[in-house]
């Protein structure tokens, strides 16, 4: 079946401006992640959704940094006022759910940002 | 705190050895997941196995085979008869239930070059 997606695959924006990144989740899955990776960072976790819970947030590094879900699917993360730092590649990432935690996430193909 | 350690930044190999990838971990959860996700230069994160706690069993799944030790708290890959197409990135990373909630916390990465 179809994987995760992410749009759009580049985007380059100057910075100040705000940018939105949007990912569809592989279907059914109910937990869906973004994480940042950077060269300085590495893999860098920034927030959780799970069904209608609510986000674990604690990875967003700054209160210029939200996401949301809608629907249960469908996501966006959105970067207000970016800066230089900001750039890097953002990938989602989505999985089933257990009660155990044994999952996997299965990545999207990112979307790579550069704040000029 | 969790954390996942790659010593190895970097290996290269001729084709059709073998080699092995490092991992060693720190959790102070009782049952975690381990996982190793290969990044290949197309950059999307391909997962490849996932080791519960619980589970020391080894695992072989044709030429990748992986060695868990909690002795040691390590996690080895070793790939068999290498093939330039094993050339990537590959990450291991950690999931624990308590301390690390729903986050997977990546190592560093080992860049693998398999040369002819």
């Amino acid at each position: 079946g179809a994987g995760v997606s992410q749009s759009p695959s580049n985007k380059v924006t100057e910075k100040g401006k705000d940018v939105e990144l949007r990912c569809d989740p592989i279907s059914g899955h109910t937990a869906l992640y973004w994480y940042r990776q950077s060269l300085g960072q590495g893999l860098e976790f920034l927030i959780y959704f799970q069904g209608n819970s609510a986000p674990d947030k604690s990875g967003l590094p700054s209160d210029r940094f939200s996401a949301e879900r809608t629907g249960g699917s469908v996501s966006t993360l959105t970067i207000q006022r970016t800066q230089q730092e900001d750039s890097a590649v953002y990938l989602c990432a989505s999985s089933s759910f257990a009660e155990t935690g044994a999952y996997e996430q299965y990545f999207g193909p990112g979307t790579r940002l550069t704040v000029t | 705190a969790q954390k996942v350690t790659q010593a190895q930044t970097e290996i290269s190999v001729v084709e059709k050895e073998d080699v092995t990838l490092d991992c060693v971990y720190e959790t102070r959860d009782t049952t975690y997941y381990l996982f190793w996700y290969k990044q290949p230069p197309s950059g999307e994160l391909v997962f490849l196995i996932r080791r519960n706690s619980f589970d020391e069993q080894n695992e072989i799944s044709g030429r990748y085979s992986w060695n868990f030790q909690k002795s040691t708290s390590s996690f080895n890959f070793t790939i068999t008869a290498s093939q330039v197409v094993d050339s990537a990135v590959y990450f291991c990373a950690l999931r624990g239930i308590t301390g690390g909630g729903n986050k997977l916390t990546f190592g560093t990465g080992t860049q693998l070059k398999v040369e002819l």
